[in-house]
């Protein structure tokens, strides 16, 4: 069947390092793409999209890569601040209403 | 703006009792949907709302119902709470179209006994 997931499920990085979130898709129609942002207690929070007819998208300190040959996608954060400890879990698209929310990572900062 | 507005933010219900939870927003978005959270999975879609007075349901909609009879609302009535149904719930809205960029409120908790 068609899965969105994460390959670890835990990760921690020092501060001020990159921190580099992975995500594997297996739905090869999926056209659009979106990291989510999840703060304890709080609901999930935009932060980046792609679409399949990209492979690199940047916002602020963030860029997602997508690779379709191998059904990837990751999330980058630079020089990871405290604020950015929270779960991310990647969501895929296809056509107008189907969507497949991945799992979730939780990323950890150390100080 | 509010945002997504979902009340309550806790609840606890027994077996068999019946209950809504509301969500709002101001933001004018078409595009109204439901998720629900459990440890261990992503987020599954209960039912979506792709403007006021159409409705359509998602992966997992059974034990639930809503409706849409204004762009700002869209409730998510439980017609006899089961433990099955303890969960986080999320209401979620967009610009549009569908599922792009989604706006979610805070969350209710729900704990059915």
């Amino acid at each position: 069947g068609e899965s969105v997931g994460l390959h670890l499920p835990t990760l921690s990085v020092q501060e001020g390092d990159n921190s580099i979130i992975n995500c594997a898709y297996s739905n090869s129609a999926s056209d659009y793409f979106i990291w989510y942002k999840q703060e304890s207690g709080k609901g999930p929070q935009f932060i980046i999209d792609i679409r399949s007819n990209m492979d690199k998208r940047q916002g602020q300190r963030v860029t997602v890569l997508l690779n379709k040959t191998v059904k990837h996608l990751s999330l980058q954060i630079a020089a990871t601040q405290p604020g950015d400890s929270a779960v991310y879990f990647c969501a895929e698209i296809e056509g107008d209403d189907k969507i497949i929310f991945g799992k979730g990572t939780r990323l950890h900062i150390l100080p | 703006n509010a945002g997504v507005t979902q009340t309550p933010k806790f609840q606890v219900l027994k077996t068999g009792q019946s209950m809504t939870l509301q969500c709002a927003q101001d933001m004018n978005h078409e595009y109204m949907s439901w998720y629900r959270q459990d440890p261990g999975m992503g987020l599954r879609l209960i039912h979506y709302s792709v403007g006021a007075g159409i409705t359509d349901q998602g992966e997992v909609p059974n034990g639930y119902n809503v409706s849409r009879s204004t762009t700002e609302d869209f409730p998510l009535r439980l017609l006899s709470a089961a433990p099955s149904q303890t969960s986080v719930y999320f209401c979620a809205s967009s610009p549009g179209p569908f599922n792009e960029k989604l706006f979610f409120g805070s969350g209710t908790q729900l704990s059915v006994l």
